[in-house]
C-alpha cells in the first residue's frame, strides 16, 4: 500500500463550487504539505503543517484553506473554485532526520479541472 | 530568498547518451540538495540527495555532487535508458527557512531508442 494517498485522483468541477482534496499518510510523519504543479512553473507551496496544531501559509495560499484533522490527515479546500485553480495538486510528508535533513515523500497527485 | 534554478527543457537524448541537467541554487544557510524524478502520471520520487558540501548523492546510475564554491548540484548519468524518460526536479531545503522545500521548474527528459 502507498505511504501517501490522495483522494480523489481526478476531479472536474464548475466555477464557484466548494472542493475538498484529501491526503492521508501512514509514514508517521509530523510534517505535511500541499503543493500545486503547473506547466513551466514547477511546484509551488500552498500550505504546510509541522504538527496538528501548526498550520502555515505557503507561497500561494490565497483562495485555499486547509485542515489538519490528525497527524495522518491533511485536507485542502477550495471554498469557491475558479478556472485558474485548474492544476495538479500534490500532498507531501516529511520528518526531520537526525542530521536535521528533511526529505519529502509525495502522494500520486490529484488532477483538478475547474470549468 | 532561497531559490533553485535548473536548465530548461525539454531534453531529448538517444539511448546510451550522456546526461547532464544543470542546477544552481541560492541559499543563505547550509541547505540540503535533492533531485526528484516524476514519471508520467505519478508523484515525485526522491532520486538522490546530498546534505553537505562535497557530498555526492547517487542512485540508479545517476549522480550529483554538492559544490558549494559554484553553488551547483548538477545531475549526471553516463548512459541513459528509455525508462529514464521523466521530469527531473532540483530542490533545496534549508534549516534557516524552517526546512521548507524550494523546487526548480523541472526539466523534461525524453530518451529515444
Amino acid at each position: 500500500d502507498a505511504d501517501v494517498t490522495q483522494t480523489p485522483r481526478n476531479r472536474i468541477t464548475k466555477t464557484g463550487k466548494r472542493i475538498m482534496l484529501e491526503c492521508s499518510q501512514t509514514k508517521g510523519h509530523d510534517r505535511m504539505y500541499w503543493y500545486r504543479q503547473d506547466p513551466g512553473l514547477g511546484l509551488r507551496l500552498i500550505y504546510y503543517s509541522f504538527d496538528v496544531k501548526d498550520i502555515n501559509k505557503g507561497e500561494i495560499s490565497d483562495g485555499y484553506s486547509v485542515s489538519r484533522q490528525a497527524q495522518a490527515k491533511f485536507s485542502l479546500s477550495l471554498e469557491s473554485a475558479i478556472p485558474n485553480q485548474t492544476a495538479l495538486y500534490f500532498c507531501a510528508t516529511s520528518d526531520l532526520g537526525l542530521a536535521g535533513t528533511d526529505t519529502q515523500y509525495f502522494g500520486p497527485g490529484t488532477r483538478l479541472t475547474v470549468l | 530568498g532561497d531559490s533553485v534554478t535548473q536548465m530548461e527543457g525539454p531534453v531529448t537524448l538517444s539511448e546510451e547518451a550522456f546526461l547532464t541537467i544543470n542546477c544552481t541554487y541560492t541559499a543563505t544557510g547550509y541547505p540540503s540538495l535533492f533531485w526528484y524524478v516524476q514519471y508520467p502520471g505519478e508523484g515525485l520520487q526522491l532520486l538522490l540527495k546530498a546534505t553537505k558540501a562535497d557530498d555526492k548523492g547517487s542512485n540508479k546510475g545517476f549522480e550529483a555532487t554538492y559544490r558549494k564554491e559554484t553553488t551547483s548540484f548538477h545531475l549526471e548519468k553516463g548512459s541513459v535508458q528509455v525508462s529514464d524518460s521523466a521530469v527531473y526536479f532540483c530542490a533545496l531545503s534549508a534549516p534557516n527557512t524552517g526546512n521548507q522545500f524550494y523546487f526548480g521548474t523541472g526539466t523534461s527528459l525524453t530518451v529515444i531508442p
